[in-house]
C-alpha cells in the first residue's frame, strides 16, 4: 500500500531553533510537496521538488528552505523557528504523468508548536 | 495565493440528505481534484476531472466542472455520519493549490 511517512506527529520546538520535518514516501514518486495548514486558512505551500536536488517555492517560502537528496525524501527546515510558524504541516508526494499532477497521497501530519 | 475558493465554509445536513459544495478558481488548469480530511489528519484523495471533462461520477460523489465560469461542484448523494469531514478542491497547473476547505457536518 501506498505510504508518506512523516517522522513525528507532534513536535514541541523553542523559538529559535532548528527544526528538520522529515518526509518519506515509498512509491518511487518524483514530485514532493510541503504545506502547512492554518484554521480558516487551508493548505498553503511552502515548496515543491519535481526531481531530486530540484525545489520550487510556493506561496510562502519565507522562513523555510527544503533539501531532496535523496528521491524517496523531502526535508523541510525551518532555519530559525517563530511563533508564527506554530502550524500543522503536511507532507505529499505524486506522480507526474508528462501532462499533470495525478493524485497526491499525503502523510498524516506533524503539528508543530513553537513556543 | 489559494488558488481554489470552496463555498459554502461549513454545511450542516441530516443523514440521508444530498450535500452540494462548490469550488471557485482564477487560472487555468490541467485538473482539479477533490480530498477530504477528517479531523486533524491527512488528506485523502477522493476524485480527479481533467479540463477536458465536464462530469465525473466515483459512488456516491459527483463532481461537475465548468471552466468557462472557472468552477467546479461535489455532490455526495445520500449522505452518512462518516461522511463528516472537510472536503477541499485542488488545481493543477505547474503545482497543485488547494483551497480552504468545506466543513460538512452529517447528523445522524
Amino acid at each position: 500500500d501506498v505510504k508518506v511517512t512523516q517522522s513525528s506527529r507532534y513536535l514541541v520546538k523553542r523559538t529559535g531553533e532548528k527544526v528538520f520535518l522529515e518526509c518519506v514516501q515509498d512509491m518511487d514518486h518524483e514530485n514532493m510537496f510541503w504545506y502547512r495548514q492554518d484554521p480558516g486558512l487551508g493548505l498553503r505551500l511552502i515548496y515543491f521538488s519535481y526531481d531530486v536536488k530540484m525545489k520550487e517555492k510556493g506561496d510562502i517560502p519565507e522562513g523555510y528552505s527544503v533539501s531532496r537528496e535523496k528521491k524517496e525524501r523531502f526535508s523541510l527546515i525551518l532555519e530559525s523557528a517563530s511563533t508564527n510558524q506554530t502550524s500543522m504541516y503536511l507532507c505529499a508526494s505524486s506522480v507526474f504523468t508528462g501532462f499533470a499532477n495525478e493524485k497526491l497521497f499525503f502523510g498524516s501530519g506533524t503539528q508543530l508548536s513553537v513556543l | 495565493s489559494q488558488q481554489g475558493e470552496e463555498d459554502p465554509q461549513a454545511l450542516s445536513i441530516q443523514e440521508g440528505e444530498n450535500a452540494t459544495m462548490n469550488c471557485s478558481y482564477k487560472t487555468s488548469i490541467n485538473n482539479l481534484q477533490w480530498y477530504r480530511q477528517n479531523s486533524g489528519r491527512g488528506l485523502v484523495h477522493l476524485i480527479l476531472i481533467r479540463s477536458n471533462e465536464r462530469e465525473k461520477h466515483s459512488g456516491r460523489l459527483r463532481v461537475t466542472l465548468d471552466t468557462s465560469k472557472k468552477s467546479s461542484s461535489l455532490l455526495i448523494t445520500a449522505s452518512r455520519a462518516a461522511d463528516t469531514a472537510s472536503y477541499f478542491c485542488a488545481t493543477h497547473q505547474n503545482d497543485m493549490r488547494f483551497g480552504a476547505g468545506t466543513r460538512l457536518t452529517v447528523k445522524p
